[in-house]
């Protein structure tokens, strides 16, 4: 149980397009999930939690209207990288909180951005 | 926020030695400290994890200890093997920071057979 899918997992884009990448908890709702990225060698940065029903909280320094989420359901949650640019590639993770009362987080596989 | 910090940045050992990771945390209202090893290019895994009320969790050959005076946790990886090689992270949670964690920096692992 408790399995989160994303799609894609790889992309490649050219400069100045958009890309949407969608993670899904397959086997249980999740009220909260997360996205990071991940720069090569480098650790997980929270880019944002996202939560069914309300609009996400960015972290410091991540612009909201660059990354979109929507959380429309409690089984999908989508960012949305907009105009993108070559710094914006990057591995893309999302996380989905488990039932409430845990702190567990089931981490989707990842989707890898290259923009062009 | 919480600040985790994590040490070493790279480890070596030999196939059967052990290895530790140590971290330190920020904000004493954290109360939960999973553990991820992450292969290249695939999603983090978790390994073990430890809650505040504990201070030592044991599962095989993985262990992990919590000093919630000192506000540091550690990894202890027993009789390594060669596919023990990955990159480690620790990470925080719990308080006011609803669910969100932070991770440390990462620990490159290899272990030479």
């Amino acid at each position: 149980g408790a399995v989160v899918s994303q799609h894609p997992s790889r992309v490649i884009c050219k400069s100045g397009t958009s890309v949407k990448i969608e993670c899904r908890s397959l086997d249980f709702q999740a009220t909260t999930m997360f996205w990071y990225r991940q720069f090569p060698k480098q650790s997980l940065m929270l880019m944002a939690t996202s939560n069914e029903g309300s609009k996400a909280t960015y972290e410091q320094g991540v612009e909201k209207d660059k990354f979109l989420i929507n959380h429309a359901s409690l089984t999908l949650s989508t960012l949305t990288v907009t105009s993108a640019h070559p710094e914006d590639s990057s591995f893309y993770i999302c996380s989905a909180k488990g039932p409430r009362g845990t702190y567990e987080q089931y981490f989707g596989p990842g989707t890898r951005l290259t923009v062009t | 926020g919480e600040n985790v910090e994590q040490h070493p940045s790279t480890l070596s050992v030999q196939e059967g030695d052990s290895a530790v990771i140590k971290c330190t945390y920020s904000d004493s209202a954290s109360n939960y400290f999973p553990w991820y090893k992450q292969e290249l290019g695939k999603r983090p895994q978790l390994i073990i994890d430890i809650r505040s009320n504990v201070g030592e969790k044991k599962d095989q050959r993985i262990a992990v200890t919590l000093n919630k005076t000192a506000k540091h946790f550690s990894l202890h990886i027993t009789e390594t093997q060669p596919e023990d090689s990955a990159v480690y992270f620790c990470a925080a949670t719990g308080g006011t920071s609803y669910g969100k964690l932070t991770f440390g920096q990462g620990t490159i692992l290899t272990v030479h057979p």
